[in-house]
């Protein structure tokens, strides 16, 4: 089955600093990748959408300085969370788009979360 | 503003009863619809998907989907205290793969 890695499963820093998360498809080629906030007792928000090669699609209300988001392969996207506050504390998913797996189904294969907290 | 509205419940059932589970949309250019089940401080994992109406079964778990009504179901036969999680709605629409999450229902099975 596809498995995507998402690292580290959880990250607490001081306010100011950066931080990023790493997204990794271990079996499949990624073509593209999504990025996901969830606050507690919420849904999934997506972030943005990052295509291989090229710049990340911000959804509306995303700063894209803050959520620094790099696809450079097609089996790794990093989200970086530039000059963290606690207000960014959240759980960050990534979810992957296979490039042959899943592709006619839509299916996307999630990482298993990152959990941030900003002191 | 597309959007994917779920009960957020809990819904409470006893162990070996049937969970129903409702999702309604607001985009009716909506192609996929996709369960998934989340528990606790993990990341979503698919149950199910369907893309025509009518019922699509996969063991104890039933997708209904009806576009005319804009509303997929899910239902869970002889629920086990397992299937406590929360579950997520998520749809699609035509071209492209950008998921569009419900609020999701969190499901309580009691032993």
């Amino acid at each position: 089955g596809a498995v995507v890695s998402q690292h580290p499963s959880w990250v607490i820093c001081k306010s100011g600093t950066s931080v990023k998360i790493e997204c990794r498809s271990l079996d499949f080629q990624a073509t593209t990748m999504f990025w996901y906030r969830q606050f507690p007792k919420q849904s999934l928000m997506l972030m943005a959408t990052s295509n291989e090669g090229s710049k990340a699609t911000y959804e509306q209300g995303v700063e894209k300085d803050k959520f620094l988001i790099n696809h450079a392969s097609l089996t790794l996207s990093t989200l970086t969370v530039t000059s963290a506050h606690p207000e960014d504390s959240s759980f960050y998913i990534c979810s992957a788009l296979s490039s042959s797996l899943g592709l006619n189904t839509g299916e996307l294969f999630f990482g298993e979360g990152s959990r941030l907290t900003v002191l | 503003q597309k959007e994917v509205e779920q009960n957020s419940g809990p819904l409470s059932v006893p162990e070996g009863a049937i969970a129903s589970l409702n999702c309604t949309y607001s985009d009716r250019g909506s192609q996929s619809f996709f369960w998934y089940r989340q528990y606790s401080g993990k990341s979503p994992e698919l149950i199910m998907f369907i893309y025509s109406n009518g019922d699509k079964e996969d063991g104890r778990f039933t997708a209904q989907l009806n576009k005319a009504s804009q509303y997929v179901s899910l239902l869970i036969r002889d629920s086990q205290p397992s299937d406590s999680a929360t579950y997520l709605c998520a749809v699609t629409t035509s071209g492209t793969y950008k998921y569009i999450f419900g609020t999701g229902t969190r499901l309580k099975v009691l032993a």
